[in-house]
């Protein structure tokens, strides 16, 4: 069973524009962790919040994390047609558990 | 350095034959996790070892799935015998200790079941 839910399921943009996805949870967690998988493909990792952490950055991703509300966004500025893909949240409490992702497409 | 192998990469097959899926994690990796992913949805978890031991299997469906990872390295999936509803991409994952770090996955074996 998925813990994550991430929101939108679905996201169109245009190049140049900022997305944002949003994961909630529902237990506590040790660190929370995106990932983004091409059609096909296996999955990339992106970047790693941990608890007690609020923010964390990693070149054109922003991630932060509320942990009163459960909560993390991803966001990718400036969007490039590459950056089309699904985007997972994974949270770790003892297991590594995945949301049911964010499809993201960028039109050039 | 190489990543996390998979093979085959995808196998058809009659329901009711047996199938088996063969994951070689990065060197050194001591965690080793097996997802399923059906389509549209993200990965599920069906075991992690930390070395050659099953530390969390509770997802596994253990009447026709089972999984081994000898020596503490390579790991191999077998379902037996397989259903329709068992069509999935069957991931393979690793990581250098414990579940408190990134995952490494590997490509995938998509398998359909006839």
């Amino acid at each position: 069973s998925q813990q994550g839910e991430e929101d939108p399921q679905a996201l169109s943009i245009q190049e140049g524009e900022n997305a944002t996805m949003n994961c909630s949870y529902k237990t506590s967690i040790n660190n929370l962790q995106w990932y983004r998988q091409n059609s096909g493909r296996g999955l990339v990792h992106l970047i790693l919040i941990r608890s007690n952490e609020r923010e964390k950055h990693s070149g054109r991703l922003r991630v932060t994390l509320d942990t009163s509300k459960k909560s993390s966004s991803l966001l990718i500025t400036a969007s490039r047609a590459a950056d089309t893909a699904s985007y997972f949240c994974a949270t770790e409490g003892g297991k590594l558990i995945f949301g049911q992702g964010t499809e993201l497409s960028v039109k050039p | 350095e190489a990543g996390v192998v998979q093979s085959p990469r995808y196998k058809i097959i009659e329901k009711k034959q047996p199938v088996a899926f063969w994951c070689n994690p990065i060197s050194g990796h001591n965690t080793l996790y097996w997802y399923r992913q059906n389509l549209g949805q993200g990965p599920e978890l069906l075991i992690r070892y930390e070395n050659e031991e099953a530390v969390d299997d509770s997802q596994l469906p253990k009447d026709r799935f089972s999984a081994e990872r000898l020596k503490g390295v390579d790991s191999t999936l077998k379902i037996q015998p397989a259903e329709l509803g068992d069509s999935a991409v069957y991931l393979c994952a690793s990581s250098p200790q414990g579940t408190n770090t990134e995952a490494f996955f590997g490509q995938g074996t998509r398998l359909t079941v006839v």
